[in-house]
């Protein structure tokens, strides 16, 4: 079975442009997470969306935006990008919401984003 | 802020030496995974644990979920060249939004 999948894997952007990336979860997870991870440094939650909902959002600013689409997929759009972007994005997925015993949360293996 | 302190943060050991890497909260946490990630790639989960006081061993790793679910250790027995790597726990929440937070993590090195 296919696991977490992410694109584009690694791009490079100029500072105030626009970046959209993608994540399709195991297939069957209904909940889609994402987190931001700088160089040195543990990941950083932005996002959980469930059933297209969101469910929370972490300590980012409003140029941090995302969506789920009816398949479960995601996107994450990242306005006015600044030199401080630059990190990697995890994507996660899991069955459900909450943090019952069963609903592991696994993550993809990420978009390297530099903004130059 | 719940913050989840992982320590050390470096460590280079010989191979067949033991270690332990702890990571400590005043948050109670529901659960708490341990992820290893490879240099470029994400983190690949090692473990959950759940149940306060709950040990599990994975070959040569020995997971341990404290009494209170505010702290756990991974003990590595026997250290390999393989196990290099970074090791990450992190604890999960659930405040209307499903969340890990996550320790800083602990560069591991093991030198043949």
């Amino acid at each position: 079975d296919a696991g977490v999948t992410q694109s584009p894997t690694h791009l490079i952007k100029t500072r105030g442009q626009h970046v959209t990336l993608r994540c399709s979860p195991i297939s069957g997870h209904k909940s889609v997470s994402w987190y931001q991870q700088v160089l040195g440094q543990g990941p950083q939650f932005i996002f959980q969306y469930y059933e297209k909902e969101e469910r929370g959002r972490g300590n980012f600013p409003d140029r941090f935006s995302a969506r789920q689409f009816p398949n479960y997929s995601s996107e994450l759009n990242v306005n006015a990008l600044l030199l401080g972007d630059s990190a990697l994005y995890l994507c996660a997925s899991s069955l459900w919401t909450g943090v019952i015993s069963g609903n592991t949360i696994y993550f993809g293996e990420g978009s390297w984003l530099t903004v130059v | 802020t719940q913050l989840l302190e992982q320590s050390p943060q470096f460590l280079s050991i010989q191979e067949g030496e033991n270690l332990t890497v702890y990571c400590n909260s005043s948050s109670v946490f529901s659960s708490l995974q341990w992820y290893r990630q490879e240099p470029g790639e994400g983190p690949v989960l090692l473990v959950t644990v759940v149940t306060g006081g709950e040990v599990k061993k994975l070959k040569r790793l020995t997971f341990q979920f404290g009494d209170a679910r505010k702290d756990s250790s991974l003990h590595i027995t026997a250290a390999q060249p393989g196990d290099t790597g970074l090791y990450l726990c992190a604890g999960a929440l659930y405040q209307g939004a499903q969340k890990l937070v996550f320790g800083q993590g602990t560069r591991l090195t093991i030198n043949p």
